[in-house]
Order: C-alpha cells, then structure tokens, then sequence
C-alpha cells in the first residue's frame, strides 16, 4: 500500500503570510494527487486535483505542483476563511490514501 | 445541484453491522463518469477511506477493512450503501458519502453522519 507523510501536522501563520504544505508519497504515484480543505464540523472540499489543477471556483492563491513522490501545496496570501486542515490525498490502481493532515492555525 | 445524503443509525453496539445508505439527487448515480464511495473521520482525527462502487457493481475496498465491509448500489433507487460487521469502539466515526471522478478526485461530499458504537 501506498503511504503519504504529509508535513507540517499544524502551522501558525498570519493573513497575508504565504505558507506550504508538503505531501511525500512512499512510492511514484505519477501525479495522482489531490488537496482538500476541511473546516471544523463540515466535510473536505476539493481544491486542488491532479496535483496542480485548481477545482472551478477555488481562489487561485491556492496552488499545487509536484510528480512521482514529492508533492507541494501553497497558499500565496492567507485570508481569513483559509485557517482550516488541509489533507492530500493519492489514488493508484483503484485505492486511496489520505495523508495525516496539516491544521493552519491564526497566529 | 448534486446532494448526497447519508442515513443510518446513530449508535451500534460492539461485534454488531453497521448500515448505511447514501440518497444522491441532481445526477443520475447510473452515470459512467463516476464512482461513489464512503470515507469516515473518527472524531479529532483523519480521514480514511473505506470504498468505492461503480454504477456497474465493480467495488474497490481499503486493504485495512476489506475483510468487513460490503459496498452495494441500487441504481433503480439512485443510492448505494454500505455494511461494516463487527463494529469495535474504534469504527466510531463521521461517516461520509461521496462521489468521485477519475483518480480519486472526490468533488461532492454528504454533510457526515456520526456512527457512536457503544453497548
């Protein structure tokens, strides 16, 4: 099975600060990876697909980028509504895999 | 607009299955373009996948919960389900339905249902 660390598991960070997100995937899974966005009580949204696709209607502050084993996630210029977890997620051959999560705090 | 809504029971004692349905409406769950599954959250944690259904019947199961769960789809009812046996204190969880494209890109989410297990 595929296994995704993702670092860091949390992040104290300002509005206006740019932060990043780092999702490494034990084997190459191409780039078959997705970020998602949960805020507490709700369930995730889709942002980002295909490792640097941005869903219709996701802000384009947030951006991916990556292939094979290493994988980014960025956020340009923080805003309010962006404190939240954020978790990748990677498909290969029909499975999937979430990683830990990263929780983006106020500072 | 598509909606996916789960229901089922809020509490099941230990050694006892679990079942839950999900009801999707604004999309035809008979669709070729996408596959329906369940993810769950145990409260305070992560996500993990559980499965995945095509229209077709073809269901895909994490490796880890393979041996305990079954996913079905009633096409004629627009809605799948699932079933986890020998429910444990460590299955509780929010339980999600959801719809995928291809490569497990999950576009649309059910609000969750909280699964307590519990004598």
């Amino acid at each position: 099975d595929i296994q995704m660390t993702q670092s860091p598991s949390s992040l104290s960070a300002s509005v206006g600060d740019r932060v990043t997100i780092t999702c490494q995937a034990s084997q190459d899974i191409n780039n078959y990876l997705n970020w998602y966005q949960q805020k507490p009580g709700k369930a995730p949204k889709l942002l980002i697909y295909d490792a640097s696709n941005l869903e219709t209607g996701v802000p384009s502050r947030f951006t991916g980028s990556g292939s094979g084993t290493d994988f980014t996630f960025t956020i340009s210029s923080l805003q309010p509504e962006d404190f939240a977890t954020y978790y990748c997620q990677q498909y290969d051959n029909f499975l999937i895999t979430f990683g830990q999560g990263t929780r983006l705090e106020i500072k | 607009q598509l909606q996916l809504q789960e229901s089922g029971p809020g509490l099941v004692k230990p050694s006892e299955t679990l079942s839950l349905t999900c009801t999707v409406s604004g999309n035809s769950i008979s669709s070729s373009s996408f596959y329906w599954g369940w993810i769950r959250q145990p409260p305070g944690k992560g996500l993990e996948w559980i499965g995945s259904i095509y229209y077709g019947g073809s269901t895909y199961y994490n490796p880890s919960l393979k041996s305990r769960v079954t996913i079905s789809i009633d096409t004629s009812k627009n809605r799948f389900s699932l079933k986890l046996n020998s429910m444990t204190a460590a299955d509780t969880a929010v339980y999600y339905c959801s719809r995928r494209r291809v490569r497990g890109i999950t576009d649309y989410w059910g609000q969750g249902t909280l699964v307590t297990v519990s004598s």
